[in-house]
């Protein structure tokens, strides 16, 4: 089966550029989307088709999938950043849909 | 505003079954795929189970095939999850998810999650 990995955590401080990967195996053949989870509420969509941005979401998210390594990358990282941040691809193979094990960015 | 609402969520014990339902509402739910996603409180986000727009096809993780059945009501926009022969690995915040288009789409709209402990 298809795996996704991530770094477990990763910390920045206010002001500076967070980056989050996500590996797999031909990752950059598929479409990546990017989610935040924070505290006892649900996932939202922060990024998707690798470098798509829901309205809503702020500039500073952007992604990018140049083919071996997936990125979130979050620019001028705030307080209100820190959650867990999830990658996740759909597996055509299988036709399953797969997570990261997910990474936790914490503001210094 | 586009919303989906779990419930059906409780303490059951081992082998024993649950039956989820989500329900939609704020957007044309039979033009969406549906999906149920559960995570371990403290844990990563796990994919279990997908239906199509119209409710032809589905598919499941490896770890609830032949336990596990999703089925929906386009005309009442739910969605819902029979679970069967529960274990104590199934413990977990299942949340309803749609995803924009077939295949790779994005989850752009989720639920709050129902929690559904197995536990004897």
């Amino acid at each position: 089966s298809y795996v996704l990995t991530q770094p477990p955590a990763v910390s920045a401080a206010p002001g500076e550029t967070a980056t989050i990967t996500c590996g797999g195996n031909h990752i950059g053949s598929k479409s990546v989307h990017w989610y935040q989870q924070k505290p006892g509420q649900a996932p939202v969509l922060v990024i998707y088709y690798d470098n798509d941005r829901p309205s809503g979401i702020p500039e500073r998210f952007s992604g990018s999938n140049p083919g071996t390594t997936a990125t979130l990358t979050i620019s001028r990282v705030e307080a209100g950043d820190e959650a867990d941040y999830y990658c996740e691809v759909w597996d055509t193979d299988s036709d399953h849909w797969v997570f990261g094990g997910g990474t936790k960015l914490t503001v210094l | 505003e586009m919303q989906l609402v779990e419930s059906g969520g409780g303490s059951v014990q081992p082998g024993g079954s649950l039956r989820l339902s989500c329900a939609a509402s704020g957007f044309t739910f039979s033009k969406y795929w549906v999906h149920w996603v559960r995570q371990v409180p403290g844990k990563g986000l796990v994919w279990v189970a997908r239906i199509n727009d119209d409710g032809s096809s589905t598919q499941y993780a490896d770890s609830v095939k032949g336990r596990f059945t999703i089925s929906r009501d386009n005309a009442k926009n739910t969605l819902e999850l029979q679970m069967n022969s529960l274990g104590g690995e199934d413990t977990a915040l299942y949340y309803c998810a749609r995803t924009s288009g077939s295949g790779g789409g994005a989850f752009d709209v989720w639920g709050q999650g129902t929690m559904v402990t197995v536990s004897s």
